[in-house]
């Protein structure tokens, strides 16, 4: 089965610039997770899709950030405008319904803002 | 508060030698644990998960065990290799509030020729 696909890989912008990363899941997986990973930290939550809809997005920061998922597969996460403490790798996953049973996360987007 | 505590947050060993990776969590009411191995720039790789009523899980040379009662679990690597040199995150499910996995921030293993 094919895996968790990211695009870009690396991705440099300037401070108050906008960037978007593209995630597509393992296909037939209903869950789609964003986690925003600085160095040296585990990954944190930053929005869980179910199929389309928002299930979490409690540590989303919405002044900035927003993703979607149209159609309930690939989605976007963007960010608008960034800040240097928004450097970190971004790491898209998927998992069948609750993901209780593991997930399978991607190869990750890293950002530098300078 | 839900959380997950590893240690140590980075260790040395020489290739060959055995070591282990610990975890604690107050995650309750507790669901799964999954250790998963992370190499510099890649995403996480799942190596195990365990339910409530799993004690061990083995997968290769890694080999994680969960004792519920005290909310503690560990993985052991046995025979290191260079390869191992990465990240070992310990994650952990539960349903407070809702449906909730929690990430330790890692063990950062480096193995040295």
């Amino acid at each position: 089965e094919a895996g968790v696909a990211q695009s870009p890989r690396y991705k440099i912008i300037e401070k108050r610039q906008s960037v978007a990363f593209w995630c597509n899941p393992i296909s037939g997986h209903a869950t789609l997770y964003w986690y925003q990973q600085i160095l040296g930290q585990g990954p944190k939550l930053l929005i869980q899709f179910q199929n389309n809809g928002v299930v979490d997005d409690s540590q989303l920061p919405k002044d900035r950030f927003s993703a979607e998922r149209l159609k309930g597969v690939d989605s976007t996460l963007k960010i608008q405008p960034a800040k240097l403490e928004d450097s970190a790798v971004y790491l898209c996953a998927s998992s069948h319904a609750t993901g209780a049973y593991g997930y399978t996360f991607g190869s990750g987007t890293r950002l530098t803002v300078v | 508060k839900n959380q997950v505590e590893q240690s140590p947050q980075s260790l040395i060993i020489l290739e060959g030698k055995n070591c282990t990776l610990q975890c604690n969590y107050t995650v309750s009411p507790f669901s799964n644990l999954r250790w998963y191995k992370q190499d510099t720039g890649r995403g996480p790789v799942s190596l195990t998960i365990m339910t409530f009523s799993e004690n061990t899980k083995s997968n290769g040379r890694y080999t994680a065990t969960l004792d519920a009662d005290t909310k503690q679990s560990s993985l052991h690597i046995t025979a290191s290799q260079l390869s191992d040199s990465a990240s070992y995150i310990c994650v952990v499910s539960g349903m407070a509030g809702g449906f909730k996995t929690i990430f330790g921030a890692g063990t950062r293993l480096f193995v040295k020729a």
